[in-house]
């Protein structure tokens, strides 16, 4: 079964620097998508950036950019010029290329931001 | 285009009593799915469904019951609640297998 780790609980970085969030997974599959999701104090649940295996070059979204290490099974968010609105949970999530296959999530990093 | 939705938003139960929580889109996902939320801990899978008619359990079952009787609406039964049950509650969805999950706004349950 795949597991998704964050190994970092807890996060801080000033207004306007750069943070990076670290996510690793475990999989046997070659061919699955990785997603990081931001969970703001009102709950909601929202897509951050999608990023396909298959694909070498990272995905980026405005801000928010990933470093994709296939190999090393590791797929790190980046956030640069951090706002105050970027504080949050960050959850990584994993899903099998197999239809039917669920989501997996790993435990959160909670994302503070410092005026 | 209402996107996923669940009601209600907070519930308090008394031990032992049963409820219904209702999700339902109208995106057209094959799939739905639901979660636990709890502090430290992530989002569990309780069920999920690939389909109308189709259903299947997931990492922490116990107490919960699913249907799933048409694509749009997908309700998670709460059969005889129990204090380890309060958390928050979300509803999910998606189409193709690409894409990311569609989450409703979560339902705060807390068992008395």
């Amino acid at each position: 079964a795949q597991t998704v780790t964050q190994s970092q609980p807890e996060m801080s970085v000033q207004e306007a620097e750069t943070v990076t969030l670290s996510c690793t997974y475990d999989t046997s599959e070659s061919d699955y998508y990785l997603f990081w999701y931001k969970q703001p104090p009102s709950r909601q649940m929202i897509l951050v950036i999608r990023q396909e295996a298959y694909k070498q070059q990272n995905a980026t979204e405005n801000r928010f950019s990933v470093n994709f290490q296939k190999a090393a099974k590791s797929f790190s968010l980046k956030i640069s010029d951090s706002q105050l609105g970027d504080a949050a949970m960050y959850f990584c999530a994993y899903r099998s290329h197999n239809y039917g296959q669920n989501f997996v999530f790993g435990p959160g990093t909670r994302l503070s931001v410092l005026p | 285009n209402a996107g996923v939705t669940q009601t209600p938003k907070f519930q308090v139960l008394k031990t032992g009593q049963s409820m219904t929580l209702q999700c339902a889109q109208d995106m057209n996902h094959e799939y739905m799915s639901w979660y636990r939320q709890d502090p430290g801990m992530g989002l569990r899978l309780i069920h999920y469904s690939v389909g109308a008619g189709i259903t299947d359990q997931g990492e922490v079952p116990n107490g919960y019951n699913v249907s799933r009787s048409t694509t749009e609406d997908f309700p998670l039964r709460l059969l005889s609640a129990a204090p380890s049950q309060t958390s928050v509650y979300f509803c999910a969805s998606s189409g193709e297998v690409s894409t990311e999950q569609f989450f409703g706004p979560g339902t705060r349950l807390t068992v008395l």
